[in-house]
This record gives structure tokens, sequence and C-alpha cells, in this order.
């Protein structure tokens, strides 16, 4: 089982839906979560990080956490053709000396005008 | 501020070859990562270090060396060039040591190809 799994897509929904990306991992001891938008040959930019369980909104995207469930969730409203990309969720953990991040392999989005 | 910088962006190499691909940060980070994305593979760490003074390996180290050159500077060699390290490699850095900041911020990228 992968530490990190999302759903590789690719996803496509029409301009103005609701995008919904999901996230699982395996490490219940991680405290931290990020999405990371990735546009193609470009490096992966961060748009959403969340530590308690719950909702948290940051204008159009909402990210959702269930540590007991061990998923986390982005939910992109009113979805734009900018927004057609890879999105990456990362999970920290403490190992070593520092503290790293695991990333799934992304999932694509494709907004469709 | 130019956040974490690369160079160079692409480069080809022979098998065999040498070449360091180097990284900088300006926002005062503690803690610099190197990765390698391959398709559908996502990102994997090859190796980090938590400060200044110290490198540990992460989960794809073999063929790599590295030097945290100061607090700015992190340097990523590989020392005889293989096909299977055709790759784009990034490099991050986070605040790290304190608190529970995890935030890593990326660089752009480079696009290495080894024929």
């Amino acid at each position: 089982q992968k530490e990190v799994e999302q759903n590789s897509g690719p996803l496509s929904v029409p301009e103005g839906a609701i995008a919904s990306l999901n996230c699982t991992y395996s490490d219940r001891g991680s405290q931290s979560f990020f999405w990371y938008r990735q546009y193609s040959g470009k490096s992966p930019e961060l748009i959403m990080f969340i530590y308690s369980n719950g909702d948290k909104e940051d204008g159009r995207f909402t990210a959702q956490l269930n540590k007991a469930s061990q998923y986390v969730s982005l939910l992109i409203r009113d979805s734009q053709p900018s927004d057609s990309a890879t999105y990456l969720c990362a999970v920290a953990a403490r190992r070593g000396s520092a503290r790293q991040l695991t990333f799934g392999s992304g999932t694509q989005l494709t907004v469709l005008p | 501020n130019a956040g974490v910088t690369q160079t160079p962006k692409f480069q080809v190499l022979k098998t065999g070859q040498s070449m360091t691909l180097q990284c900088a940060q300006d926002m005062n980070h503690n803690s610099m990562y190197w990765y390698r994305q391959d398709p559908g593979m996502g990102l994997r760490l090859i190796y980090y270090s938590a400060s200044e003074g110290t490198t540990d390996k992460g989960e794809v180290p073999n063929g790599y060396n590295v030097s945290r050159l100061n607090k700015r500077e992190f340097s990523l060699r590989l020392e005889s060039a293989a096909p299977s390290q055709t790759s784009v490699y990034f490099c991050a850095s986070s605040q790290g040591t304190s608190g529970s900041i995890y935030e890593q911020y990326f660089g752009p990228g480079t696009r290495l190809t080894v024929t």
C-alpha cells in the first residue's frame, strides 16, 4: 500500500462546477496535510494546508480533513480553465532529523470551457 | 525575493559523466530538500538537509551526493550519470526545525536527460 494515494485521473469537470479531489494516507500519526498545484512543465505550488479535522476555506478552495478515516480532500468551487493542472496531496511526518513530506502521485484535473 | 532558484534549467549528459545541480534560497529557511519527479511516480525525496551542516538520505539516494554549502545553498551531485537518472529534479526549502511548520517551497526544476 502506498503511503499517500490519489486517483490519477484524469478528472474532467465543466467550467463553473465543483471539482473534488481526494487523497488517503496510511500513517495515522500524520499531523499536517498539504495540497500543491502543478502546471505542466512547472514546479509544485503550495495552495492549501490543513492541520485540524474539519474544513478550511481559502477563496474558491476548501480543504477537508478527516483523521479518523485518514483522508483529506480538496474542493475547487466555480472551477475555471486556469485550474487545469495536476494536484498533489502531501502528508507531513517527522523522519530522521527533519520534517518530511510524502507526496501522492497526483490527480490531473481538466476544466472544460 | 527570488525564493528558491536552481541552475541549470536543462542539461543533457552522456552516461558516465558527472554534474552538479545548484540550489539556493533567500527565505532564511533552515531545511532544504532534493526531489526527483518521474511520470506516474510523484515526487521522491533524494536527500535533505535539516539545518546547515547536516545532510541525510531520503527515499532514493543511490547515485547521488549532496553538499549543504551554507544556509542558503544545497547542491546535488551525480558522480557517474546513468539513463535511470533521467528525470526532473526539484529543490525545495522549508522553515524546518521549529514549531509545526512543514510547508515546503519549490524551485523551478532542472530537466536532466542522460543518454
